[in-house]
């Protein structure tokens, strides 16, 4: 039972444009999620973080949003430049160690 | 800045055969965790420890052992490898549950 979805496994988007990448959950009771970025041969790298208590959270080009009520999570990236080429991974937990990862969505950024 | 090292990068064994995946940070964690990343799944945690002296079972354990050998070294045992147990396995470490894990680049690991 996958409780962090990731429904699109690659999306395209042009330099300059914004990118959204989406993650849906199914336990009510997760209160913390992040996103991590990965490229080939290299091991995830932590992007940004919000817990269920914001909606919002931004940190430079990244911004993540978090619909409590649809049990949805989304990443955006503005403007997108190509070094943003890599798979996005959000994860959740209930507070404690234990992370669960989506499977994964390939962005890649078309010059 | 080393952060989170695993070794070996790359190791191939034959069915049965056992070994050691080797993790150590150098950013004073207290949490240390082992992940297996296949093919459409994502990262699936084997075991984690949330301080010295202590570990837990993650989603995964089955086929594993780990030691928490002292705060910075967080070892990954396959006593008796199977092809199932082929993957790329990551360590990663963290100051605590909700704060961000960093990872080492990942083991890969092929059992023939």
């Amino acid at each position: 039972d996958q409780q962090v979805k990731q429904n699109s496994p690659s999306l395209s988007v042009q330099e300059g444009r914004i990118s959204i990448l989406n993650c849906d959950y199914t336990n009510s009771m997760f209160d913390y999620f992040l996103w991590y970025k990965k490229y080939p041969a290299e091991g995830p790298t932590f992007l940004i973080s919000i817990s269920s208590i914001k909606d919002k959270n931004e940190d430079g080009r990244f911004t993540v949003f978090l619909n409590k009520s649809a049990k949805h999570l989304s990443l955006h990236i503005v403007p997108s430049q190509p070094g943003d080429s890599a798979v996005y991974f959000c994860a959740a937990n209930f507070g404690n160690e234990k992370l669960t990862f989506g499977t994964g969505t390939r962005l890649t950024i078309i010059p | 800045n080393a952060g989170v090292t695993q070794t070996p990068k790359f190791q191939v064994l034959k069915t049965g055969q056992s070994m050691t995946l080797q993790c150590a940070q150098d950013m004073n964690h207290n949490s240390m965790y082992w992940y297996r990343q296949d093919p459409g799944m994502g990262l699936r945690l084997i075991y984690y420890s949330a301080s010295e002296g202590t570990t837990d079972k993650g989603e995964v354990p089955n086929g594993y052992n780990v030691s928490r050998l002292n705060k910075r070294e967080f070892s990954l045992r396959l006593e008796s490898a199977a092809p199932s147990q082929t993957s790329v396995y990551f360590c990663a470490s963290s100051g605590g549950a909700i704060r961000p894990q960093h990872f080492g680049d990942g083991t890969r690991l092929s059992i023939l």
